[in-house]
């Protein structure tokens, strides 16, 4: 199947650290990507991690990656109240195609 | 500059009227994509053009016609819509497609209202 989950909601204070988790499907998948969207926007691109890696850090942000268990993590550290948004990971489908595969997305709310 | 424009930021259209959305990258990217996204759910592919020719259609209804002139203008246009039509449309596009590193980039979307 290519179902990709995400828990709907998370809820953190302003300068605790954010984790949002994914659990994808697709063995192949190449490349794996998370994508903020605030409301009534499109999709910001936030990072991607090659899937032979482990691990990326690319300042706030931390990309955690266990091919094993098919599951990426978003670690924001310092939260802000700017980074309120629904949080989407995607995987790359297998073969030569450009799909992504979109999970349900976490809306993710910093409280004051 | 990894900017996708797209207009119009907003439609509001009627079941019998036509109209068109416009998506414009000049990344000198050779894929570009529309998405159709309903409230609180991801978006859903549509359509992919690479090269400039049509490579995807995820069985979309004929009420929806994309078309690519050139390498920078990706265009959907519409006729004879339905109220269940009514979402946000994302434009993306990506640099080569199929390439194992083509990232794709969204535009702002047309939030579409079909009255």
């Amino acid at each position: 199947g290519e179902d990709v989950e995400q828990s709907l909601f998370l809820s953190v204070r302003e300068g605790d650290s954010s984790v949002i988790n994914c659990t994808y499907t697709d063995s192949s998948s190449t490349y794996l990507y998370w994508y903020k969207q605030e409301p009534g926007a499109g999709l910001q691109l936030l990072t991607y991690i090659f899937s032979n890696m482990d691990m990326k850090q690319d300042q706030r942000l931390t990309v955690l990656l266990n091919k094993k268990d098919k599951h990426l993590s978003l670690r924001i550290a310092d939260t802000q109240t700017g980074d309120s948004a629904i949080y989407f990971c995607a995987e790359k489908a297998g073969g030569a195609t450009n799909k992504l595969i979109f999970g349900t997305g976490t809306l993710l709310a910093v409280q004051p | 500059d990894t900017e996708v424009t797209q207009t119009p930021k907003h439609l509001v259209m009627g079941m019998t009227n036509k109209k068109s959305l416009k998506c414009e990258q000049h990344m000198g990217h050779r894929a570009m994509y529309w998405y159709k996204q309903k409230a609180k759910k991801p978006p859903e592919l549509m359509f992919v053009y690479s090269y400039e020719k049509l490579s995807i259609n995820e069985s979309v209804p004929s009420r929806f016609s994309p078309e690519c002139p050139n390498s920078s203008l990706l265009n959907l246009h519409l006729h004879a819509l339905q109220p269940e039509d009514s979402a946000l449309y994302l434009c993306a596009s990506s640099p080569v497609p199929g390439g194992d590193t083509d990232t794709q980039y969204f535009g702002p979307g047309t939030r579409l209202t079909v009255l």
